[in-house]
């Protein structure tokens, strides 16, 4: 059973960097594509970026494209995103999410519970 | 990368059912069946209750239902319960290789 455990929030000034992890500590994810998700206070959900199961694939969000880079460790069942030129709009819950096949397309159907990164001068 | 439109509330008294929309555009909902619904409750993770426009995952109650009409998709529950109130989401895959999930709906059992 997968299970998602990230890690890596916490309180940054604008324009510093954050990295944040998702491990999996049950079976593995590397056979999969991996999802960051963020909710901003009291908002719905914003996709944020895809990476294929190899690696080779990775999508964004125009809203962090050039800024955020998301990777992974298969060998470590780890997946992450390196935040740089932080905002205060970037503000929010980030869950990282297993999508159901190997590439940036289908369902995330494993979700951890949300590391909070708050951008605060 | 505009949000897909859903309403934002829904009200039903409980055994009744309710259907929540989904509108997007022919390079998103309209284009691929990557249709999927989350719930969501306050506090907590979302949770995948429908993928690929009409299918639930294993555990998911059979009084959830998804369909596709166009560039609308629509997820319907069945005789609503108190533990259905929650915040429910949809998503679909698009042209440019992303992921866009709509603004939410709010549901209240009365």
């Amino acid at each position: 059973q997968v299970q998602l455990v990230e890690s890596g929030g916490g309180g940054v000034q604008p324009g510093r960097s954050l990295r944040l992890s998702c491990a999996d500590s049950g079976l593995t994810i590397r056979n999969y594509g991996m999802h960051w998700v963020r909710q901003a206070p009291g908002k719905g959900l914003e996709w944020v970026a895809v990476i294929s199961y190899d690696g080779s694939n990775k999508w964004y969000a125009d809203s962090v494209k050039g800024r955020f880079t998301i990777s992974r460790d298969n060998s470590k069942n780890t997946l992450y995103l390196q935040m740089n030129s932080l905002r205060p709009e970037d503000t929010a819950v980030y869950y990282c999410a297993k999508g159901q096949g190997p590439y940036e397309w289908g369902a995330m159907d494993v979700w951890g519970q949300g590391t909070t990164v708050t951008v605060s001068s | 990368q505009s949000a897909l439109t859903q309403p934002a509330s829904v009200s039903e008294s409980p055994g009744q059912s309710i259907t929540i929309s989904c509108t997007g555009t022919s390079s998103d909902v309209g284009g691929y069946n990557y249709v999927s619904w989350y719930q969501q409750h306050p506090g907590k993770a979302p949770k995948l209750m429908i993928y690929d426009v009409t299918n639930r995952p294993s555990g998911v109650s059979n009084r959830f239902s998804g369909s596709k009409s166009g560039n609308t998709a629509s997820l319907t529950i069945s005789g609503l319960q108190a533990e259905d109130e929650a915040d429910y989401y949809c998503s679909s895959y698009t042209s440019s290789r992303s992921v866009v999930f709509g603004g939410g709906t709010k549901v209240t059992v009365l």
